[in-house]
């Protein structure tokens, strides 16, 4: 079964509002990445979270990795029409050995 | 500098015959990996490889066979293709920061 859970799978924004998307494990993870996917794209790499408690951002979204580092969110602040596509987290654990994808958020945005 | 290239990019098979995906990658990467995307199911790892000349299953192997020959590509194949196998193929490639790049993808259907 799926290690990463991803909430929602589904997000309708209208333009201008944020959003948050949340990463779940229930095993303690070395590191997540977070990719995006355009539609009809493929999966692009936007950033890698390694430290508990981590913060990073890139212009409006911000990710951010948990204390016990078992969750992830990726915020988007006054979402555009650019923002469409799906957003994946991945993470990594020892004994997976390999990245493990979430079934990903898929925004639409309302213009 | 191309990057991940995936060939072919669509086909159409009929049950019981054989496929080759090829990918390619020019980045010098060592580290070169097989997802199957399906609605809802995110992306599962099928096959990888950590070097020229090394392969291992991923989370769905079965009807799939990888090889690499040669460090810049990584070939998958199908040896007798089933309607499951209906799906988009993405190859990945990655170095020591351990972000992947993706392909474009293969869209394979199945009849």
């Amino acid at each position: 079964g799926q290690q990463v859970m991803q909430i929602p799978q589904y997000q309708h924004v209208q333009e201008g509002e944020d959003f948050t998307t949340y990463c779940n494990s229930s095993t303690t993870l070395s590191n997540i990445q977070w990719y995006k996917q355009r539609p009809g794209g493929h999966p692009v790499f936007l950033i890698q979270l390694v430290k508990s408690g981590e913060v990073k951002k890139q212009k409006r979204l911000t990710f951010q990795f948990g204390e016990a580092k078992k969750n992830s969110s990726l915020h988007i602040t006054a979402t555009q029409t650019t923002d469409v596509g799906t957003y994946f987290c991945a993470g990594i654990n020892d004994s997976w050995g390999k990245l493990q994808f979430g079934a990903g958020t898929q925004v639409v945005v309302t213009p | 500098n191309a990057g991940v290239t995936q060939t072919p990019k669509f086909r159409v098979l009929k049950t019981g015959q054989s496929m080759t995906l090829l990918c390619a990658q020019d980045m010098n990467h060592e580290y070169m990996y097989w997802y199957r995307q399906d609605p809802g199911m995110g992306l599962r790892l099928i096959h990888y490889s950590v070097g020229e000349g090394t392969t291992a299953k991923g989370e769905v192997p079965d009807g799939y066979n990888v090889s690499r020959l040669k460090k810049q590509n990584f070939l998958l194949g199908l040896e007798s293709a089933a309607p499951s196998q209906t799906s988009v193929y993405f190859c990945a490639s990655s170095g020591r920061t351990a972000a992947q790049f993706f392909g474009p993808g293969t869209r394979l259907t199945v009849l």
